[in-house]
């Protein structure tokens, strides 16, 4: 089955301790990306990825880092998270463009900085 | 630049009755149009989309959409709606050069009212 998948789902952490949500994807899919969901203001792009090791900003990527040292995997790291990231995160996977296929958005993560 | 604009946050609606949800864009460049549903606590689903061709698009759970490029919306609408279609609804535009550069609408809320 097709899918992309987060890890964890669910996550309340601390101001300035560091973390790291996975992101995993089983469909070879050279582009991945992640996105912040905050209510009134829809999703917005954090970082993406175009294939292995090539990475680029979004909209919003301050205090965020990524890495894409494998193919399936897009883990998103915050080095010192702050409440204002308190969000909901999704990753998602495709091939580059639209008229190659679906994108696919993995279920999500939670996550509440204190 | 682009943007989306999805001017109703909330929709409520009767059980049976027709909606439309509206959705306006505003590009420089002709682009890819996308709706996308979310149910709660759930990420988000491929609804349709308007790649070229037919400005008429049907999708998924009864649900179409029209492109209309003078009028640069792509509303969509479902005749008769059902309470298992209360959920989060998102427009989304992408330019040709594909999903990294893809932008989401606010969001509308549809409500269906038993």
């Amino acid at each position: 089955e097709a899918q992309v998948t987060q890890n964890p789902r669910y996550l309340i952490t601390v101001t300035g301790k560091k973390l790291t949500v996975t992101c995993s994807q089983n469909m070879n899919h050279e582009y991945m990306s992640w996105y912040r969901q905050d209510p009134g203001l829809g999703l917005r792009q954090i970082y993406y990825s175009m294939n292995v090791e090539v990475t680029d900003k979004g909209d919003v990527p301050e205090g965020y880092k990524v890495s894409r040292k494998e193919k399936r995997n897009f883990p998103l790291i915050l080095e010192s998270p702050s409440p204002n990231q308190t969000s909901l995160y999704f990753c998602a996977s495709s091939l580059w463009s639209p008229t190659q296929g679906t994108q696919y958005f993995g279920p999500g993560t939670r996550l509440l900085v204190l | 630049a682009q943007s989306v604009t999805q001017l109703d946050s909330q929709v409520p609606v009767f059980e049976e009755a027709p909606v439309e949800l509206r959705c306006n864009y505003s590009s420089s460049v002709s682009v890819y149009l996308f709706w996308y549903v979310q149910y709660p606590n759930q990420g988000l689903q491929l609804l349709l989309k308007y790649l070229s061709g037919s400005t008429l698009v049907k999708g998924i759970n009864g649900f179409e959409a029209e492109f209309n490029k003078s009028q640069t919306s792509f509303h969509l609408r479902k005749p008769s709606v059902h309470i298992s279609d209360t959920a989060e609804y998102f427009c989304a535009v992408i330019p040709p050069g594909g999903y990294q550069k893809v932008t989401f609408g606010t969001g509308t809320k549809l409500q269906v009212i038993p």
